[in-house]
């Protein structure tokens, strides 16, 4: 099984500022990373995956994110937020091998960025 | 990108009927669509996963019964609460992906339930 951990449950931050959304898991198999956004009554929108290669991912909206396979660490990072980065962000794992739970997302407990002028 | 719909957006209902919500995938045909539920303030947990043509696969404490699922065409996928209670009360979300782990699921917006 898999298991997500976000770190910061809230985040405050001023426009312009850098920022660091934290996410750590624990898995016994290989794992693919994702990371999305979801706005005030919308759905989620994927920002960006990890799958392979390159373990500096970027994503949409200047996020990136770096996979620590040492860590299990797949932190999210933006060099200057803006006021329309406000959002819940989540962190969630699936195998990256066969099986039943093959497909299959779990996400961490969120954590809400908010982003002050 | 590629477009996951819900309808209804949200519902009200009385304690003992049954509630259906559609989830539809708009430009895409979808082989697996997963069904979450998410309480306020916190995370989605994944509730069944839904193949086109077969029965849909529920998670451990998920009863097959309450929460019926149905993926009849590779569009649309539909989960029906059955003589719902206030305690199933909650925002219901439903991802879709037309490959395998590695793909991306696309969300749709949800649907927030309330049983009175």
């Amino acid at each position: 099984a898999q298991s997500v951990t976000q770190l910061d449950s809230q985040v405050p931050v001023f426009e312009e500022a850098p920022v660091e959304l934290r996410c750590n898991y624990s898995s016994s198999v290989s794992v693919y990373l994702f990371w999305y956004v979801q706005y005030p009554n919308q759905g989620l929108q994927l920002l960006l995956k990890y799958l392979s290669g390159s373990t500096l991912v970027k994503g949409i909206n200047g996020f990136e994110a770096e996979f620590n396979k040492s860590q299990t660490s797949f932190h999210l990072r933006k060099p200057s937020v803006h006021i329309s980065d406000t959002a819940e962000y989540f962190c969630a794992v699936s195998r990256n091998a066969g099986g039943t739970s093959y497909g299959k997302l779990t996400f961490g407990q969120g954590t809400i960025l908010t982003v002050h002028p | 990108g590629a477009v996951v719909s819900q309808h209804p957006s949200w519902v009200i209902c009385k304690s003992g009927t049954s509630v259906k919500i559609e989830c539809r995938s708009l430009d895409f045909q979808a082989t697996t669509m997963f069904w979450y539920r998410q309480f306020p303030k916190q995370s989605l947990m994944l509730m069944a996963t839904s193949n086109e043509g077969s029965k849909a696969t529920y998670e451990q404490g998920v009863e097959k019964d309450k929460f019926l699922i149905n993926h009849a065409s590779l569009t649309l996928s539909t989960l029906t609460v059955t003589s719902a209670h206030p305690e199933d009360s909650s925002f219901y979300i439903c991802s879709a992906t037309s490959g395998g782990a590695g793909e991306t699921q696309y969300f749709g917006p949800g649907t927030r339930l309330l049983v009175l």
